[in-house]
């Protein structure tokens, strides 16, 4: 599987915007990019995902680097409920039986 | 549209009991079934995944196994739970069409917090 590097833990204050970064700089082409984010005990939710150009949902935007090597995932303006855990997974979308593994993720704490 | 049950939401087992755990999804057809288990402050370790009926694959060999009876249902079981089996635990599904079609998402379930005692 295709790793991608997370920072541990990031802080960030309400209402400013958040970018968590994720390395992955042995990404293939057919590699998609997926974020994921776990809330205290719950399970992780779908946050957004893309291949190569930037996308915007209601949740977040993504950046990808023009090399795809690198992403990051823009909270525009956090706010408390934003805070847990966001992970950064490669998912080769053109296989059937794949795997669905996630990394430590980073851990997102907001500060009122 | 698409669901995924999962239960119970807590269990408390002593060492050296059974276990069974169900996930069921409705609303989908053929889709990838996955079994987590998450230890308290650890991340999301994945125990099983099955991309078809009868079809298990297993990632770190332990105490527990896994079946798919039917294709909207996993199932976690053990035959004598141990200490360090207690965590939480989660299942997930998501459709993977394949193909190059755009990257597809997972649905998580609840999860079930289980303490070995």
């Amino acid at each position: 599987d295709a790793k991608t590097t997370q920072p541990n833990s990031m802080e960030s204050n309400e209402e400013e915007p958040v970018h968590l970064p994720c390395n992955h700089s042995t990404i293939s082409g057919t590699d998609y990019i997926h974020w994921y984010r776990q809330l205290p005990s719950q399970g992780p939710e779908y946050v957004i995902h893309g291949l190569t150009s930037n996308v915007n949902n209601r949740m977040a935007s993504l950046a990808i680097a023009e090399d795809r090597k690198s992403s990051t995932l823009i909270l525009h303006r956090a706010t408390l409920r934003d805070a847990a855990v966001y992970y950064c997974i490669l998912r080769d979308d053109f296989l059937r039986a794949q795997k669905l593994v996630f990394g430590q993720g980073t851990r997102l704490t907001i500060n009122p | 549209s698409q669901t995924i049950h999962q239960w119970p939401a807590t269990l408390v087992q002593p060492v050296g009991s059974p276990l069974s755990l169900e996930c069921t999804v409705e609303g989908t057809s053929n889709p990838n079934l996955y079994w987590y288990r998450q230890a308290a402050g650890r991340g999301l370790q994945l125990l099983f995944y099955s991309v078809g009926i009868g079809q298990i694959s297993s990632e770190v060999p332990q105490n527990l196994s896994a079946s798919r009876p039917q294709d909207r249902q996993f199932i976690l079981s053990s035959k004598k739970l141990l200490l360090s089996d207690s965590g939480f635990y989660l299942c997930a599904w998501s459709v993977e069409r394949g193909g190059g079609f755009s990257g597809t998402e997972a649905f998580f379930g609840q999860g079930t917090r289980l303490t070995v005692v």
